[in-house]
C-alpha cells in the first residue's frame, strides 16, 4: 500500500521567510495530492492540491511541485505570517482506491 | 451551508464499555471517510464509505471497531469493549463523490478511555 513520508517534522521562521516542507510517496500510481492545514483544536483544512497532470501550483503565498519521477512533492509557502503557524500535513490518493495516506505532519512555527 | 457534524465533541468512557460516534456529512456528499488522530499524530485511515457500502475497511484496526452508513447519508463509528489505546480524536470527513476528491473534515470527537 502507498506510504508517504514528510518531512521536517517542526520547521521555525521569522516572518517574512520562507518555508518548505517535503514529502515522499511509494505508490507510483498515486495521482491526487492535498495539503491539509489544521490550527491547534481545529478541523484540517484544505489549502491546495495537485495532481499529477501538472507540476506546479500557486495560490497566493502558497504553491506545489509535483516530481512523479522522484516519487516527491513539496509545500512552499513565501512571506510567511504568524497566522500560518499550525500543522500541516501532505496526503497522496490513487483515486482508484479513494484513500487518502497522510503524512505524519509537520509543525511549523512563524515567529513575529 | 452547513458543513460536516460531528458527535459527541467530547467522550469519556471506561474501559470495556461500548461506544457510538456519529456522523453527519455535508448534504449531498456521497463519499464519507472515518479518521483517527492520536495526540500529536497524523491522521490514520480507517474506513471510507460510497453510499452506503463500505468499498475499504483495511484501516479499521481490530474486530472491535465497525461502522455504518444508512440513507446514504448519517453514519456511526462503533467501537466494542474499548481500550485506552482508542482514545483519540475520531474525525469524520465527507467528499461529493469518488472522483471530486476533496475532503471537508468535521470538528471531531474527543475520546479519552479511562
Amino acid at each position: 500500500g502507498e506510504n508517504v513520508e514528510q518531512h521536517p517534522s517542526t520547521l521555525s521562521v521569522q516572518e517574512g521567510d520562507s518555508a518548505v516542507i517535503k514529502c515522499t510517496y511509494s505508490d507510483s500510481a498515486s495521482n491526487y495530492f492535498p495539503w491539509y492545514k489544521q490550527e491547534l483544536g481545529k478541523r484540517p483544512q484544505l489549502i491546495i492540491d495537485i495532481r499529477s497532470n501538472v507540476g506546479e501550483k500557486k495560490d497566493q503565498r502558497i504553491a506545489v511541485t509535483l516530481n512523479k519521477t522522484a516519487k516527491h512533492f513539496s509545500l512552499h509557502i513565501t512571506e510567511t505570517q504568524p497566522e500560518d503557524s499550525a500543522v500541516y500535513f501532505c496526503a497522496a490518493e490513487n483515486t482508484g482506491f479513494q484513500k487518502l495516506v497522510f503524512g505524519t505532519g509537520t509543525r511549523l512555527l512563524v515567529s513575529p | 451551508g452547513a458543513g460536516v457534524s460531528q458527535s459527541p465533541s467530547n467522550k469519556v468512557t471506561e474501559k470495556g464499555k461500548d461506544v457510538e460516534l456519529r456522523c453527519d456529512p455535508i448534504s449531498g456528499h456521497t463519499a464519507l471517510y472515518w479518521y483517527r488522530q492520536s495526540l500529536g499524530q497524523g491522521l490514520e485511515f480507517l474506513i471510507y464509505f460510497q453510499g452506503n457500502s463500505a468499498p475499504d475497511k483495511s484501516g479499521l484496526p481490530s474486530d472491535r471497531f465497525s461502522a455504518e452508513r444508512t440513507g446514504g447519508s448519517v453514519s456511526t463509528l462503533t467501537i466494542q469493549r474499548t481500550q485506552q489505546e482508542d482514545s483519540a480524536v475520531y474525525l469524520c470527513a465527507s467528499s461529493l463523490d469518488w472522483l471530486k476528491n476533496e475532503q471537508f473534515f468535521g470538528p471531531g470527537t474527543r475520546l479519552t478511555v479511562l
